[in-house]
């Protein structure tokens, strides 16, 4: 049972293009949503997160969308990079400090 | 990177053999959680800890156990390995005072043969 479903599986996007990852998620008791990036061989690294009463949240170049009615959540990222070449993790928590992730995607940025 | 390290960081071991993963805490942070992280399945919370000797069951619990008698250790115990926990291992640590944030160590990369 996937509490929270990703998608694409894996994106790629040319230099300055905007991916856009997307979440979906069932349990309307969940409180808090991050993102995580996790570059090859390193543990996953907090990049952004939003709470349900605020609809979008910006963080330099990446951006939050929430869409509380549909359940729905996603990424974007303004003028990509190669260095943002990464998998991405979106998760949601339910209390207890507890996460659960989405399946992950593999974007990667050409030059 | 928050003061978490992961040891080893690299095992392979035989099927049936029991296994220890230790995850070490600079940070005295009270929360410290255990994933394994799989192609296809994201992160999956095996067993977590909201302090020292309290420990509760993740998602995929079953033939893992944990144990933290210390604020700075939380160890993980394959009790038989099997090839369906060759996985990469993850540890992450919160404080869990109004600090969301899960800092993640670097992994362990397990292979049961």
């Amino acid at each position: 049972q996937q509490q929270v479903k990703q998608s694409p599986q894996s994106l790629i996007v040319q230099k300055g293009g905007i991916p856009i990852i997307n979440c979906a998620y069932e349990n309307t008791a969940f409180d808090y949503f991050p993102w995580y990036q996790q570059f090859p061989g390193k543990g996953p690294a907090l990049l952004i997160a939003i709470r349900p009463d605020v609809s979008e949240k910006k963080e330099g170049r990446f951006t939050i969308s929430f869409n509380k009615s549909a359940k729905q959540f996603s990424l974007h990222i303004m003028d990509s990079q190669p260095g943002d070449s990464a998998t991405y993790f979106c998760a949601a928590r339910k209390g207890a400090q507890k996460l659960v992730f989405g399946q992950g995607t593999r974007l990667t940025i050409n030059p | 990177d928050a003061g978490i390290t992961q040891s080893p960081r690299h095992k392979v071991t035989e099927t049936g053999t029991p296994v220890t993963l230790r995850c070490h805490q600079t940070e005295n942070h009270r929360y410290m959680y255990w994933y394994r992280q799989d192609p296809g399945h994201g992160l999956r919370l095996i067993h977590y800890s909201y302090g020292v000797k309290d420990t509760d069951k993740g998602e995929v619990s079953d033939g893992y156990s944990v144990s933290r008698s210390k604020t700075e250790d939380f160890l993980l115990t394959l009790e038989s390995a099997t090839s369906s926990q060759t996985s990469v291992y993850f540890c992450a640590i919160s404080d869990g005072q109004g600090g969301d944030e899960q800092y993640f160590g670097p992994g362990t990369r397990l292979t049961v043969t």
